[in-house]
């Protein structure tokens, strides 16, 4: 299987911050690749596939990059509506989630 | 728009057998994989298995064994049952459209809280 590790595990950040996630695969993925937002209570959400896609609907403020075994998430100018949790998902080999990162605001 | 509406038995006891259904509306049924992922505090995200209009299956290896995904075209629905549940199989149940393969998730069911308790 192929793992995936992301990092931080949890953080918290201004309104208006750039935050970023990173998440390393076990092996390497190309840009196989997605990202997801889930709030509380609710369905994961497609923000980024293939590492650098925006899902259309999805604000510009989101961005993603890397490739190989390093992929990043950045979201630029924080916003009180970006609260949640954040969740890597590679589909190089089989299909895994990463362990999630979660947002709070300071 | 695509709406995915999720239902079956929330409790079970172990050794039963788990059985969930989602209803597809919008959209093309035959272009998508149809897919089954579930969440736990322990496990996290966990892709269960997917299926496409042809009926045609793959399944995660841990589950291959106790995992059955079936598709109604008829109805737009497709189906997981998962047998002999434990307390490990406690969990949200997302049914969840795929593209590209089967491989990116872009409209997920409301989950559904299934608990596996004597």
């Amino acid at each position: 299987d192929v793992q995936m590790t992301q990092s931080p595990s949890s953080l918290s950040a201004s309104v208006g911050d750039r935050v970023t996630i990173t998440c390393q695969a076990s092996q390497d993925i190309t840009n196989y690749l997605n990202w997801y937002q889930q709030k509380p209570g609710k369905a994961p959400k497609l923000l980024i596939f293939d590492a650098s896609n925006l899902e259309t609907g999805v604000p510009s403020r989101f961005s993603g990059s890397g490739s190989g075994t390093d992929f990043t998430l950045t979201i630029n100018s924080l916003q009180p509506e970006d609260i949640a949790t954040y969740y890597c998902q590679q589909y190089d080999n089989l299909i895994t989630f990463g362990q999630g990162t979660r947002l709070e605001i300071k | 728009q695509v709406q995915l509406q999720q239902w079956g038995a929330g409790l079970l006891k172990p050794s039963e057998t788990l059985s969930l259904t989602c209803a597809v509306y919008g959209g093309s049924f035959n272009d998508y994989y149809w897919t089954w992922i579930r969440q736990s505090p322990g496990r996290g995200l966990e892709w269960i298995g997917e299926i496409i209009h042809t009926g045609n299956t793959n399944y995660a290896p841990s589950l291959e064994s106790r995992a059955t995904i079936s598709v109604d075209t008829s109805k737009n629905q497709f189906s997981l049952r998962l047998t002999s549940v434990t307390a490990a199989d406690t969990a949200i149940y997302y049914c969840v459209r795929a593209y590209k393969l089967g491989s990116i998730f872009d409209f997920w069911g409301q989950g559904a809280q299934v608990t596996v308790s004597s």
